[in-house]
């Protein structure tokens, strides 16, 4: 089935640890996106990238990094974790043509203590 | 900057009609979208209307959007406890693919 898989689907991460979370689309969407979601907060984004090779900050990049080596991939790397960043992490895609709705993975919840 | 408001919370009973409401501020907004969010899962669209449209319906669903003021609204006709969720809204501007997103509203069908 086509969309979105994201890995892994929970993760308890000590802070201080290193982590990528991992997005992979079958769709050949030129954009990707990594959202956190926080209770009162909403969706939130914090990086993306509008085709292979380029990326862009979103709201709220700081302590995260992306890349983007091909069409089908992109992965989020928290270098240091902290606390503040635990949360819930949804990857989406979306074509960047007329009517782009956006195409969402389950999400990783991700728990830093 | 953009912004999108809702409001966060929305209770009706099994069988009356939803109205959730979302109000943004970018004049030149092009799409305007709603997604569902389910328990566990991540956002799935639900339906989205251009902005040169009044209303849009959908089987049980009912877009109506009022540009002069900037406003949008999703009726869900003969509400089920299926439908419990959070919904959002978004909006895209023509010069950008990247949506801006509400912060979503809780509906809680109650028999």
């Amino acid at each position: 089935i086509a969309g979105i898989t994201q890995a892994p689907t929970s993760q308890i991460l000590a802070a201080g640890r290193r982590m990528t979370l991992r997005c992979t689309q079958d769709m050949r969407h030129n954009a990707m996106y990594w959202y956190r979601q926080d209770l009162g907060l909403g969706l939130r984004l914090i990086h993306y990238s509008n085709t292979a090779g380029t990326t862009g900050k979103g709201e709220v990049p700081d302590g995260y990094s992306v890349s983007r080596a091909n069409t089908d991939d992109f992965p989020l790397t928290l270098a240091s974790a902290v606390p503040s960043q635990t949360s819930v992490y949804f990857c989406a895609s979306s074509d960047t043509g007329g009517v782009s709705p956006l195409h969402f993975g389950n999400g990783t919840r991700l728990t830093v203590t | 900057g953009e912004d999108v408001e809702q409001s966060l919370f929305l209770s009706v009973r099994e069988g009356d009609s939803s109205v959730i409401n979302c109000t943004y501020t970018d004049s030149s907004s092009t799409y305007l979208y709603w997604y569902k969010q389910e328990p566990g899962a991540g956002l799935q669209l639900l339906t989205y209307i251009f902005s040169n449209m009044d209303m849009k319906q959908d089987q049980r669903l009912t877009v109506l959007l009022n540009k002069k003021d900037k406003h949008l609204s999703l009726r869900i006709a003969d509400t089920q406890t299926g439908d419990s969720a959070i919904y959002f809204c978004a909006e895209e501007s023509g010069g950008s693919y990247i949506p801006t997103f509400g912060r979503g509203t809780s509906l809680i069908v109650h028999p």
